[in-house]
C-alpha cells in the first residue's frame, strides 16, 4: 500500500528551538509539499519540490525552510519556533501528471511552548 | 495566482437531508484541475473527485454529486440524502497547469449531520 510517512504525530518543542519535520513516500513521486492546516483558514502551501534538490516558496514560507536531498524525503525546517507555528502540518507527494491523485501523510500536530 | 474560496465555514443538518457546499475559484491558468477532499474527524483526507477544467460536464457518485460551471468559476458539492458519516470538514482545491501541481485549497466548510 503506497503511503507518505510522517515521522511524529504529535510533538511539543519550546520557543527558540530548531525542529525538524521528517516526510517519506515511497511512491517515486517527483513533486512533494508542505501544508499548514489551521481552522478556517484550511490548508495553505508552505513550501514545495519538483524535484530532487529543488525547492520553491509556497504562500505562507516565513520562518520555514526545507531540504529535499533525496527523492524519497522532504523535510520542514522551522529554524527557530514560535507559537504561531503551532498547527498540522501535513506532507504530500504526487507525480507532475497527477494521474495517481495525490497522496497525503497523516499529519504532525506540533505544539510550541 | 489562484484562490479558491468556500463561504460556508459550517453547515448543520438533519440526516436525509440534501446540503450543497459551494467552491468558488479564481485563476488565470486555461488548463487547471479542481477537486474535492474530504477529511473526516479521523484526519485523513480523503480524495473524492477531480475535474479539468476541459470537462464541465456535472458528476455524480452515489448520493455525492459535482457541478461545475466555468461561467461562474464554481464547482460545487451537493450531498443528497446525507447520513451522519457524512459528517466532515469538505475542502475544494485547485491545481494549475496539471493535475500534480501544487494544489491551493479553500477554507474547508464543516458538515455537521444530526441523527
Amino acid at each position: 500500500d503506497v503511503k507518505v510517512t510522517q515521522s511524529s504525530r504529535y510533538l511539543v518543542k519550546r520557543t527558540g528551538e530548531k525542529v525538524f519535520l521528517e516526510c517519506v513516500q515511497d511512491m517515486d513521486h517527483e513533486n512533494m509539499f508542505w501544508y499548514r492546516q489551521d481552522p478556517g483558514l484550511g490548508l495553505r502551501l508552505i513550501y514545495f519540490s519538483y524535484d530532487v534538490k529543488m525547492k520553491e516558496k509556497g504562500d505562507i514560507p516565513e520562518g520555514y525552510s526545507v531540504s529535499r536531498e533525496k527523492k524519497e524525503r522532504f523535510s520542514l525546517i522551522l529554524e527557530s519556533a514560535s507559537t504561531n507555528q503551532t498547527s498540522m502540518y501535513l506532507c504530500a507527494s504526487s507525480h507532475p501528471g497527477g494521474d495517481d491523485g495525490y497522496t497525503f501523510g497523516s499529519g504532525t500536530r506540533l505544539t510550541v511552548v | 495566482a489562484q484562490k479558491v474560496t468556500q463561504a460556508q465555514t459550517e453547515i448543520s443538518v438533519v440526516e436525509k437531508e440534501d446540503v450543497t457546499l459551494d467552491c468558488v475559484y479564481e485563476t488565470r491558468d486555461t488548463t487547471y484541475y479542481l477537486f474535492w477532499y474530504k477529511q473526516p474527524p479521523s484526519g485523513e483526507l480523503v480524495f473524492l473527485i477531480r475535474r479539468n477544467s476541459f470537462d464541465e460536464q456535472n458528476e455524480i457518485s452515489g448520493r455525492y454529486s459535482w457541478n461545475f460551471q466555468k461561467s461562474t468559476s464554481s464547482f460545487n458539492f451537493t450531498i443528497t440524502a446525507s447520513q451522519v458519516v457524512d459528517s466532515a470538514v469538505y475542502f475544494c482545491a485547485l491545481s494549475p497547469g496539471a493535475a500534480g501541481n501544487k494544489l491551493t485549497f479553500g477554507g474547508g466548510t464543516r458538515v455537521l449531520v444530526k441523527p
